[in-house]
């Protein structure tokens, strides 16, 4: 059974700091997608990572996806409460459509 | 999540009855994924249908569970007699093709089971 793991489970800073959080398989993907859910609402698609090393920059968020193409973090810079969700990571093995989601990280920007 | 369309936002049922849960999809898009998410959990796939036919059901449990997209209308997901451990949001995602194109979600069905 493929599985993403997302790490850390429940992140809470304070607005201003930066953080990175991570998901990790064992599992090569020939894409990965990064999605940020709030309550009540289906994710939404922040980026798509598809070479191994690439890196993508969405305003304040960093994306990087791995090398060998079976990990990627999301690093957010002077975070802010608008940042304040669930943030989920979904792989893509072989161009199927059967995306593997991460448990994801809850993460929450205080004031 | 513009675009996907998803019906009703929030459904209860009683422990035997059926839950029926719509999704249109984007305009123009003729793929539709349906996915399950438990409290605290990510999403788990369950069906790809394209325009009346099911391309893979096998994140579908086997029994009570049953899928479909019609030539006209929205695809819908059927839950016979429905128990507990049904109870999840149910989201749909749409797109262009099959592949690797971007998944569009829909805002997602509350179904609780009393």
């Amino acid at each position: 059974t493929q599985l993403l793991e997302q790490s850390p489970q429940f992140l809470s800073i304070q607005e201003g700091e930066n953080l990175t959080v991570y998901c990790n398989s064992s599992s090569v993907f020939s894409s990965l997608q990064w999605y940020r859910q709030e309550p009540g609402e289906g994710p939404v698609l922040l980026v798509t990572v598809v070479t191994g090393g690439e890196v993508k920059k969405l305003k304040r968020l960093t994306f990087q996806f791995g090398d060998a193409r079976k990990d990627s973090s999301l690093h957010i810079t002077a975070a802010q409460p608008g940042d304040t969700g669930l943030y989920l990571c979904a792989g893509d093995t072989s161009g199927t459509y059967k995306y593997i989601f991460g448990t994801g990280t809850r993460l929450k920007v205080l004031a | 999540n513009a675009g996907v369309m998803q019906n009703p936002r929030h459904l209860v049922r009683r422990r035997g009855q059926e839950a029926r849960l719509r999704c249109s999809p984007m305009k123009g898009h003729s793929h539709v994924y349906w996915y399950r998410q438990l409290p605290e959990e990510g999403l788990k796939f369950m069906v790809y249908l394209q325009k009346e036919n099911i391309i893979d059901e096998s994140g579908m449990p086997k029994e009570r569970f049953s899928a479909e997209f019609p030539k006209e209308g929205p695809s819908i997901l059927r839950i016979q007699q429905v128990v507990r451990g049904d109870s999840a949001a149910y989201f749909c995602a749409s797109s262009l093709g099959g592949g690797r194109p971007p998944q569009h979600f829909g805002d997602g069905t509350r179904l609780s089971i009393l």
